[in-house]
């Protein structure tokens, strides 16, 4: 587990404000996820990425934007935050798309948009 | 895209009972079934998979059964401790890689063993 770590683990920002959360792993697992955690929502997929340089959208991707410039890192961006966004961010990585594999997620990030 | 469906939402045990948890999914094309086990403040690991060449797996009180034709799968645990009190979610995707390589949760099963 301590090999995905998220930053930060508690985030208080104000409406219009751009934050960045952070997605570190040290497996060199090839695919990485970000999730959102509402209560009555489970789970829910904002981006996932296969490699570097390659990213799709998951079901909830309006108003987030990521980047994977290096296998280690996948940080998730909201260029401006709302209010409907506070929630839990879990990120996760997983080893190979040619056997679905475990996900390990990360201890999240509890975000707050005041 | 693929749904999951989960019921119940909450379930309540008396310690030593057995738990079981449903979930359907809706994309046939799915084949792999994942279940995680949450607890309070912690975050989401894997307790348990199937693949749908299988219909039945089983670890130690823990067992997941799989109907590809109806499209459900299910999570047993038996013989249940206060330990197992969490929120369990199950997962639906599939194996085929590029970007079909992503799980659909269910809403997730808060369940309470009672002493």
């Amino acid at each position: 587990d301590a090999g995905i770590t998220q930053s930060p683990r508690y985030k208080i920002t104000e409406t219009g404000r751009q934050v960045t959360l952070m997605c570190h792993q040290t497996w060199s697992h090839s695919y990485m996820f970000w999730y959102r955690q509402d209560l009555g929502h489970g789970l829910r997929l904002i981006y996932y990425s296969a490699a570097a340089d390659i990213t799709d959208k998951g079901e909830v991707s309006d108003g987030y934007v990521v980047s994977r410039s290096k296998t280690e890192n996948f940080p998730l961006t909201l260029e401006s935050a709302t209010r409907s966004q506070t929630s839990v961010y879990f990120c996760a990585s997983s080893e190979s798309w040619q056997w679905l594999n475990e996900q390990y997620f990360g201890p999240g990030t509890r975000l707050t948009v005041t | 895209g693929e749904n999951v469906e989960q019921h119940p939402s909450t379930l309540s045990v008396q310690e030593g009972d057995s738990a079981v948890i449903k979930c359907t999914y809706s994309d046939s094309a799915s084949n792999y079934f994942p279940w995680y086990k949450q607890e309070l403040g912690k975050r989401p690991q894997l307790i348990i998979d199937i693949r749908s060449n299988v219909g039945e797996k089983k670890d130690q009180r823990i067992a997941v059964t799989l109907n590809k034709t109806a499209k459900h799968f299910s999570l047993h645990i038996t013989e249940t401790q206060p330990e197992d009190s969490a929120v369990y979610f199950c997962a639906a995707g599939q194996t085929s890689g590029g970007s079909n390589y992503k799980l659909t949760f269910g809403k997730g099963t808060l369940l309470t063993v009672n002493p």
